[in-house]
């Protein structure tokens, strides 16, 4: 079946400049996850959707970021007023029940972001 | 606070060796342990999850342990090929079930 995909794969943009990333969680996975990847940082947790509860937002850096999840599924990542220290790979992962003990997380590719 | 720790940062040795990568976790409240594979370019692919009441996992060529009294987990390649070359990652998620990342080993196996 199908895993979880995120667009575009590679994002350039100018300081300043909003982006959208957008993440396909596989079919039937409740729990949907945001990490992003930095040279300096590593892999480091941003925000947490588990069903219809209140997003687990802890790890968004600042308000610049934001995050919402449709009908369920499809989630948006929202940078606005890009800046370059944002500059990174931005990986969605999705799991089937959000239960931390037993469930295995699933990565898409991940999208690259370049801030110019 | 979480903090996940891997070692080595980076292993190099020729094909056929068995390895070990370690990963070590501050807080002994994980529920349970993942590793990961990641290839140049490319997102994170799960190898193995440990759940807290077990004690290893195996996988083929792979098999992973986990000791919460240590906060330690190792990851154990026999007989290594070329094709495990990677950046291998440790995640440990505790009970706000969201993944606590080491900072990876980058294996090269050579032929």
């Amino acid at each position: 079946g199908a895993g979880v995909s995120q667009s575009p794969s590679n994002k350039v943009t100018e300081k300043g400049k909003d982006v959208e990333l957008r993440c396909d969680p596989i079919s039937g996975h409740t729990a949907l996850y945001w990490y992003r990847q930095s040279l300096g940082q590593g892999l480091e947790f941003l925000i947490y959707f588990q069903g219809n509860s209140a997003p687990d937002k802890s790890g968004l850096p600042s308000d610049r970021f934001s995050a919402e999840r449709t009908g369920g599924s499809v989630s948006t990542l929202t940078i606005q007023r890009t800046q370059q220290e944002d500059s990174a790979v931005y990986l969605c992962a999705s799991s089937l029940g959000g239960r931390g003990d037993t469930d295995t997380q699933y990565f898409g590719p991940g999208t690259r972001l370049t801030v110019l | 606070k979480q903090e996940v720790t891997q070692i080595p940062a980076a292993l190099s040795v020729p094909e056929g060796e068995n390895l070990v990568l370690n990963c070590s976790f501050t807080d002994s409240a994980i529920y349970n342990l993942q590793w990961f594979r990641q290839d140049p370019g490319k997102g994170l692919t799960s190898l193995l999850l440990i759940q807290s009441s077990q004690r290893e996992q195996t996988s083929g060529r792979l098999n992973a342990s986990l000791d919460k009294s240590s906060g330690r987990s190792t990851l154990y390649i026999a007989a290594s090929q070329p094709g495990d070359s990677a950046t291998y990652l440790c995640g440990g998620v505790n009970n706000t079930d969201k993944l606590i990342f080491g900072t990876g080993t980058r294996l090269q196996v050579f032929p």
